[in-house]
């Protein structure tokens, strides 16, 4: 069971933005730390998109952008691409352990 | 670049231990923590525990009692074992490199491609 809440699924048509929330609590996001964001495309394994709430790593599109606000943090994906098909996956930490997001499925229309 | 690979038996029995291991290549294992993770099939990640290069451990409190991780420098691997497995602990495992950064700030990359357990007799 995952501690980070996130919508089993979002979708989109191309060009569109789509928006993923990732819900902690006062223990986890809420207690400072930081939010990444992950995504995995099917078989394979997750792969960083965003660090420390709103950094993206080198390769990585800025049409992607995160936030983070009181307990909660998003993940923007803006311009909806074919290839963003996908399953994304928050992750904090909870003062003795990592916790992730339950993730969720983006569709493409 | 970095580059981590999982290695170990695929089919562990009920009742039996799970033992995996990470090879780092392309870096050093030093001075960074590593990490285990796992996925049972069409479900949510799970972080299992972390090592760094002087062997200090952190688990996770859940499967604390039943986890064992070790390092080897000079061959850069890092190991898991886990204890009386069932089939609630088949999933693909993932080793991980945790950022060099304080506990609360860390993000995992690179990612080993996982290795499938599958615990049954």
């Amino acid at each position: 069971q995952s501690v980070l809440t996130q919508p089993p699924s979002v979708s989109g048509a191309p060009g569109q933005t789509v928006t993923i929330s990732c819900t902690g609590s006062s223990s986890d996001i809420g207690a400072g730390y930081d939010v990444q964001w992950y995504r995995q495309l099917p078989r394979t394994a997750p792969k960083l998109l965003i660090y420390g709430n709103s950094n993206r790593p080198s390769g990585v599109p800025d049409r992607f952008s995160g936030s983070k606000s009181g307990t909660s943090a998003s993940l923007a994906i803006n311009g909806l691409q074919a290839e963003d098909e996908a399953d994304y996956y928050c992750q904090s930490y909870d003062g003795s352990r990592y916790v992730f997001g339950s993730g969720t499925e983006v569709t493409v229309l | 670049q970095v580059q981590l690979q999982e290695s170990g038996p695929g089919l562990v029995e009920p009742s039996e231990t799970l033992s995996l291991t990470c090879t780092v290549s392309g870096g050093s294992i030093s001075t960074y923590y590593w990490s285990w993770i796992r996925q049972p099939a069409g479900k949510g990640l799970e972080w299992i525990g972390r090592i760094y290069d002087s062997g200090a451990t952190t688990h996770n409190p859940s499967l604390r009692s039943r986890v064992t991780m070790s390092v080897d420098t000079s061959k850069n691997q890092f190991s898991l074992k886990m204890t009386s497995v069932t089939a609630a602990d088949t999933a693909v495992y993932y080793c991980a490199r945790g950022s060099i950064t304080t506990p609360g700030n860390r993000w995992f990359d690179p990612w080993g491609q996982g290795a499938l357990v599958t615990v049954s007799s």
